[in-house]
């Protein structure tokens, strides 16, 4: 079962912060952050290994609590640059799961000047 | 420079016919995958391999077949099983456990 994001669609300022949730039904080893532009690869934004971990890079950082099967990414002070659709990826444990990513079905963000 | 090459970029399919989407990487990495992904819908699993000569399906595998003969390479056939291919495939590389490297994905169409 994959993994629900909200909101599913953020219309941002320039300059706007924005938060995306991904929540997922089943027990997680890790989440991956991606990107993806129109018409493009996705980009690896980043990944969240631990419980309660929270990783930045630049002004996008991320959390995740293990206890909730939560993660949420945060984007501050956001910039046109970071229009694009979101997707966080929930990694099983072990076994053939370990490395398997399930998606969810992505939020779009779109940042305006 | 590394990274992962899909060709051809953009495929039509008659009805009744076979067509194979070539993924090849040179990261050196253990594992690969193959996504599908419809417009305004995020990635769905089609098949993965954590080794070479081994491989699992994912979500979506009906109507697909891939083999993993060369640890670089790992083609995608999409069979005339599959009564709706049209889509966007993307092929993955990963090390297990760490961030996948997506290749610019091939473009399937219905003549």
């Amino acid at each position: 079962q994959q993994p629900v994001q909200s909101p599913q669609a953020v219309i941002l300022r320039e300059g706007e912060d924005a938060v995306i949730n991904c929540s997922s039904s089943k027990a997680l080893y890790s989440v991956h952050w991606y990107r993806q532009k129109h018409g493009e690869a996705p980009v690896f934004l980043m990944i969240l290994l631990k419980g309660g971990e929270q990783k930045g890079h630049e002004k996008i950082s991320a959390s995740f609590n293990e206890k909730k099967q939560q993660s949420s990414l945060y984007l501050t002070a956001s910039q046109l640059s970071y229009s694009g659709t979101y997707f966080c990826g929930g990694c099983g444990a072990g076994g053939t799961s370990y490395g398997k990513l399930t998606f969810g079905q992505g939020t779009i963000l779109t940042v305006h000047p | 420079d590394g990274g992962i090459t899909q060709s051809p970029k953009y495929l039509f399919r008659k009805e009744g016919q076979n067509v194979t989407l070539s993924c090849e990487q040179n990261l050196n990495h253990d594992a690969m995958y193959w996504y599908r992904q419809d417009p305004g819908q995020g990635l769905r699993l089609i098949y993965y391999s954590q080794i070479v000569n081994d491989f699992q399906k994912g979500d979506i595998a009906e109507g697909y077949s891939v083999s993993r003969e060369k640890k670089e390479s790992f083609p995608l056939t999409v069979t005339s099983a599959q009564k709706n291919p049209t889509a966007f495939y993307l092929c993955a590389s990963a090390q297990l456990g760490q961030p996948q490297h997506f290749g610019d994905g091939t473009r399937l169409s219905i003549l």
